[in-house]
């Protein structure tokens, strides 16, 4: 089906494993982002990418790695998880530059870090 | 940097009423996109509506409606003839420099029948 689609929905893992967030789009959207969604914070942004290969920070990157190999992809790494990092992710992609384009999202995936 | 700012973690309306989401916001763009998009309890992010700051007209989607005062920096959404569907998380956003969205911290719309 064509959208975009986050794996796994819920997560629970202890601090210090490592532990990835997969987003796959089928529309061949250029942009990507993965923000995270915190009670008190609303949406912030962690990473995005502009095309295959092209991936900038935003404003809370600490802590996470990510890659872009394939334009349909954007794998969300945490290295060494944390507490702090309980929270829900949000992917989301856009034909366009994420700030004049439609942001499509995907589900979520709620991770919690015991 | 960007900021966006929601003043009202907290909105009741009652069905079939009108009610206004406020949104204010900070930027050194001269020209920018604004939204608002739309979390039910179901947690998908929809797209609610788009202003394009240079044009002066607010921009309309059916029952939804802004006000936008780009001066004062200013985008409140208005929902007519509130349904019971309306009932979300909305969250207002702005361009963030370099092809990135900023997002308030959301408004909680509870719509009471």
């Amino acid at each position: 089906d064509a959208g975009i689609t986050q794996s796994p929905r819920y997560k629970i893992t202890e601090t210090g494993r490592q532990v990835t967030l997969m987003c796959h789009q089928t529309w061949s959207h250029s942009y990507m982002f993965w923000y995270r969604q915190d009670l008190g914070h609303g949406l912030r942004l962690i990473y995005y990418s502009a095309a295959a290969d092209i991936t900038d920070k935003g404003e809370v990157p600490d802590g996470y790695v990510v890659s872009r190999s394939k334009t349909e992809n954007f794998p969300l790494t945490l290295e060494s998880a944390t507490r702090s990092q309980t929270s829900v992710y949000f992917c989301a992609s856009s034909a366009t530059s994420g700030g004049t384009g439609e942001l499509f999202f995907g589900e979520g995936s709620r991770l919690t870090v015991l | 940097a960007q900021t966006v700012t929601q003043s009202q973690p907290e909105m009741s309306v009652q069905e079939a009423e009108t009610v206004t989401l406020s949104c204010t916001y900070d930027t050194s763009e001269s020209d920018y996109y604004l939204f608002w998009y739309k979390q039910p309890p179901s947690r998908q992010m929809i797209l609610v509506i788009r202003q394009e700051a240079y044009k002066q007209q607010n921009a309309t989607e059916n029952r939804f409606s802004v006000n936008f005062q780009k001066a004062a920096k200013s985008f409140s959404l208005k929902i007519s003839d509130s349904q019971l569907g309306d009932a979300a998380m909305y969250f207002c956003a702005t361009e963030g420099g370099s092809e990135k969205l900023v997002f308030g911290k959301g408004t909680k719309l509870t719509v009471n029948p």
